[in-house]
């Protein structure tokens, strides 16, 4: 069955430090999708960023990036000099190409200035 | 091009009342979920409509049922309110899957008293 594990709760660094996020997967598909959303105080989710399991490229966008690694089912997220704007709840999510999302319980960033 | 547009934001009803939410999705996206977000239970899947038939469905009770329209606005209902029906309740819209990408709006607050 599909599962997406965010052990870190809540995380607060100072402003500029660097921070990754973690996120395990546990899927029995060989095809499926995992992605990173950000969910800021007004409540809609951002989309961040989706791979598919073919690809295990890491990605750069900015201060953000991503490091997929099946060895290991995960998919960290990691911001590089946090800024205080960058406080939200973020979450890992996988649809093992089965249409829907099953989210991780997220974890809450806070940075401090 | 117009977002996810979700209406009401806010709602307070009462237990045994139901209510309905509505989505309009992004102009040429036809596929439509619903989520639940709960502080216990995280974000779980409620379903998913993709061209007026609903395609996918998570497990809720049958008091949530949901339907889309020929232009792909989705309303979802809840029958027989209860507390733990407290929730924010989020629409996504994709072009033809959450396995590409989902766009989500801002939520529709539901609180059961």
């Amino acid at each position: 069955a599909q599962k997406v594990t965010q052990a870190q709760t809540e995380i607060s660094v100072v402003e500029k430090e660097d921070v990754t996020l973690d996120c395990v997967y546990e899927t029995r598909d060989t095809t499926y999708y995992l992605f990173w959303y950000k969910q800021p105080p007004s409540g809609e989710l951002v989309f961040l960023i989706r791979r598919n399991s073919f690809d295990e490229q890491n990605e750069i966008s900015g201060r953000y990036s991503w490091n997929f690694q099946k060895s290991t089912s995960s998919f960290n997220f990691t911001i590089t000099a946090s800024q205080v704007v960058d406080s939200a709840v973020y979450f890992c999510a996988d649809s093992s190409n089965t249409g829907k999302l099953i989210f991780g319980q997220g974890t809450t960033l806070q940075v401090k200035p | 091009k117009a977002g996810v547009t979700q209406t009401p934001r806010y709602l307070i009803k009462t237990r045994g009342q139901q209510v309905t939410l509505s989505c309009s999705p992004i102009s040429g996206h036809r596929s439509v979920s619903w989520y639940q977000q709960t502080p216990g239970q995280g974000l779980q899947f409620l379903f998913e409509y993709f061209s007026e038939t609903q395609r996918n469905k998570g497990n809720f009770p049958g008091r949530f049922s949901g339907r889309q329209f020929s232009n792909s606005r989705s309303e979802m209902n809840v029958s027989t309110l209860e507390l733990g029906d407290s929730a924010l309740y989020l629409c996504a819209s994709s072009l033809e899957s959450v396995n590409t990408e989902a766009f989500f709006g801002q939520g529709t607050r539901l609180t059961v008293v």
